[in-house]
């Protein structure tokens, strides 16, 4: 299957800092692209949809602000986590479609876990 | 996104019996997918299925959209410690909805 490849897979920060993630698409032209985020013992829960080329779609109650999502080509997007807490530390991962497939599997990273500290 | 019920949340099998988990959504759904993680691991894509009333199996995993399609279920016949893992059924409107999820634990 097609690869997603999610950098770093593990990060520890410091409280007030900010933290960069990749995504990108390897083998693929990827459109859109999700991120969500993981609690341990929980469901994914999306974050936002990333749209080539233009500004990201939130979901209720995630700030845009806090969450700064950068799809700047068909093969990379990035999910900055700014002025990192404690309650930040999660499992972050995204996934990726085929941009002529919209209808089939998506293809995961393979997360990022962030502990803040 | 469109919600979608999943149940058990936690099933616990002895090695070699079957187990069953339940997708259910409250309006009807364009098509089901489900994906695997496995623990520490990121979800991998099953199977979808679209069709009223289809069934489709990989080996000893067997899937089933409603006839109403608005519920979907995975049976697991003769489980074995590599099907331990958490099974989400996720719905496919653009973008993907995450179910609860079961996770699944195996006692040899």
């Amino acid at each position: 299957g097609a690869v997603v490849s999610q950098h770093p897979s593990r990060v520890i920060c410091k409280s007030g800092t900010s933290v960069k993630i990749e995504c990108r698409s390897l083998d693929f032209q990827a459109t859109t692209m999700f991120w969500y985020r993981q609690f341990p013992k929980q469901s994914l829960m999306l974050m936002a949809t990333s749209n080539e080329g233009s500004k990201a779609t939130y979901e209720q109650g995630v700030e845009k602000d806090k969450f700064l999502i950068n799809h700047a080509s068909l093969t990379l997007s990035t999910l900055t986590v700014t002025s990192a807490h404690p309650e930040d530390s999660s499992f972050y991962i995204c996934s990726a479609r085929d941009r002529v497939q919209t209808n089939t599997e998506a293809f995961f990273g393979q997360g990022t876990r962030l502990t803040v500290v | 996104g469109q919600q979608v019920m999943q149940i058990p949340q936690y099933q616990h099998v002895q090695e070699g019996e079957d187990f069953t988990t339940y997708c259910n959504s409250s309006t009807t759904l364009s098509n089901i997918q489900w994906y695997k993680q496995r623990p520490g691991g990121h979800p991998v894509f099953l199977i979808q299925l679209v069709k009223s009333g289809e069934v489709k199996k990989q080996k000893r995993l067997t899937f089933q959209f409603g006839e109403a399609k608005k519920n979907s279920s995975l049976h697991i016949t003769a489980t074995q410690t590599t099907d331990v893992g958490t099974y989400f059924c996720v719905t496919n409107d653009y973008k993907l909805s995450f179910g609860a999820g079961t996770t699944v634990t195996v006692r040899a």
